[in-house]
């Protein structure tokens, strides 16, 4: 089945740390590939995308996320975090089902920074 | 531009009444998507609309309804509201796609939400 799958529900972190945050997909077609943050009574905003080209793409606030094809991953790094990116983070995947495009999300990570 | 707005932002029903959620896109946008976002579950595809066509579907039992109207605004219907039913509804817009297109897509920009809550 067509899925996204982020290891991580909780992340804790104190400021400065480093983060990664894993994204892995099961599709074997042509895929876009999103992040998203939802921060705290905000709506859901993206964060960075990869459509084509260099896998790794740099999004906003430091964030950059890499593409590797054969591990069906597009982790998100930054690597120092700040008390501002306590937020939960959503990866989503673009699939082809059905003549379109279908964005399917994982079930999200939420990260919190301590000062 | 002005934003995806959502209404009403928050809803209490009843187990067993239906409730309507709007979306009105960004304008120039065509395609509407509905996703239900609740906690461990992350965001649940619901349905796409695409002028006024729905062209992709979730894994939701049929009491979840929607539609587009010419002007690209959705509304989304649950009928005989169940606990479960409570989450927030998300609503999400992209721009025009070449219809039959395969492989391309377009970022999708999303709305606060609907917040509904099943007593």
């Amino acid at each position: 089945a067509q899925s996204v799958s982020q290891h991580n529900h909780h992340v804790i972190l104190s400021e400065a740390a480093s983060l990664e945050l894993g994204c892995n997909y099961s599709y074997g077609g042509t895929v876009n590939l999103f992040w998203y943050v939802q921060y705290p009574g905000q709506h859901l905003q993206l964060l960075l995308k990869y459509f084509s080209g260099d896998p790794l793409v740099k999004g906003i606030k430091g964030f950059e996320a890499e593409f590797i094809k054969s591990k069906f991953s597009f982790n998100l790094r930054k690597p120092s975090v700040q008390w501002s990116d306590t937020a939960e983070y959503f990866c989503a995947v673009t699939m082809f089902s059905g003549g379109y495009n279908k964005l399917i999300f994982g079930a999200g990570t939420r990260l919190a920074v301590h000062p | 531009k002005a934003g995806v707005t959502q209404t009403p932002r928050y809803l209490i029903k009843t187990r067993g009444q239906q409730v309507t959620l709007s979306c009105s896109p960004i304008s120039g946008h065509r395609s509407v998507s509905w996703y239900q976002q609740t906690p461990g579950q992350g965001l649940q595809f619901l349905f796409e609309y695409f002028s006024e066509t729905q062209r992709n579907k979730g894994n939701f039992p049929g009491r979840f309804s929607g539609r587009q109207f010419s002007n690209s605004r959705s509304e989304m219907n649950v009928s005989t509201l169940e606990l479960g039913d409570s989450a927030l509804y998300l609503c999400a817009s992209s721009f025009p796609e070449v219809a039959g297109a395969s492989e391309t897509y377009n970022e999708q920009f999303f709305g606060p939400g609907t917040r509904l809550t099943v007593l």
